[in-house]
């Protein structure tokens, strides 16, 4: 069993619908959970970054912990075809001096 | 803020060459940085953890004589990939916290390496 998993897609939705992207983890040492956006041929960009259980808002970007269940979860409300990209869950432990272990990435494309 | 630069981008070379990347965070100050390597359709995977002024540590399967990593300041860590092979051909990506607290890593731009 893999550390992290994470469905690869490819997810299609329509513009302006809510997506739901997620990753389930087995390690109960990670304790911060972060969501990036990668675009073909580029590094990934950090999108959001979570420390406990709950939910923390930016915008359009909803990230979700249940540590007790060990599932994460991303949503992406009003989307857009800008929004086209590969998204990676990662997580660690250590207080962050650890390196991440990530998920494979949803590959997720928003229909105009 | 948080900007992490990755050079070159991209470098094809020969069968037995050594190809040095280097990583600078251009706005902070990263005492401790990371190297990972993805593969094609592949999740990023972590190849070391770099910190200024001391040995870099590796993980399990990385061959440290291989991949040498020197993080001599604290804007700056280089990995070089001595006589490299067609089966290092990689995407390479750095990655740099700002010290202080509990803050996330924020990546380069990646280096896309092809050995002849």
């Amino acid at each position: 069993q893999k550390e992290v998993e994470q469905d690869p897609g490819p997810l299609s939705v329509p513009e302006g619908a809510i997506v739901s992207l997620n990753c389930t983890y087995s390690n109960s040492a990670f304790q911060y959970f972060m969501w990036y956006r990668q675009y073909s041929r580029k590094g990934p960009e950090l999108l959001m970054y979570t420390y406990s259980s709950g939910n923390k808002e930016d915008g359009r970007f909803t990230a979700q912990v249940d540590k007790s269940s060990k599932y994460i979860s991303l949503f992406i409300r009003d989307s857009q075809p800008s929004d086209s990209a590969t998204y990676l869950c990662a997580m660690g432990g250590g207080g962050g001096a650890d390196g991440l272990t990530f998920g494979k990435g949803t590959h997720l494309i928003i229909q105009p | 803020g948080a900007v992490v630069s990755q050079h070159p981008s991209w470098v094809i070379c020969k069968s037995g060459t050594s190809v040095k990347i280097e990583c600078r965070s251009l706005d902070f100050q990263a005492t401790t940085m990371f190297w990972y390597r993805q593969f094609p359709k592949q999740s990023l995977m972590l190849m070391a953890t770099s910190n200024e002024g001391s040995k870099a540590t590796y993980e399990q399967g990385v061959e440290k004589d291989k991949f040498l990593i020197n993080h001599a300041s604290l804007t700056l860590s280089t990995l070089t990939v001595t006589s490299a092979h067609p089966e290092d051909s990689s995407f390479y990506i750095c990655s740099a916290r700002d010290r202080g607290g509990d803050q996330p890593q924020h990546f380069g731009d990646g280096t896309r390496l092809s050995i002849l």
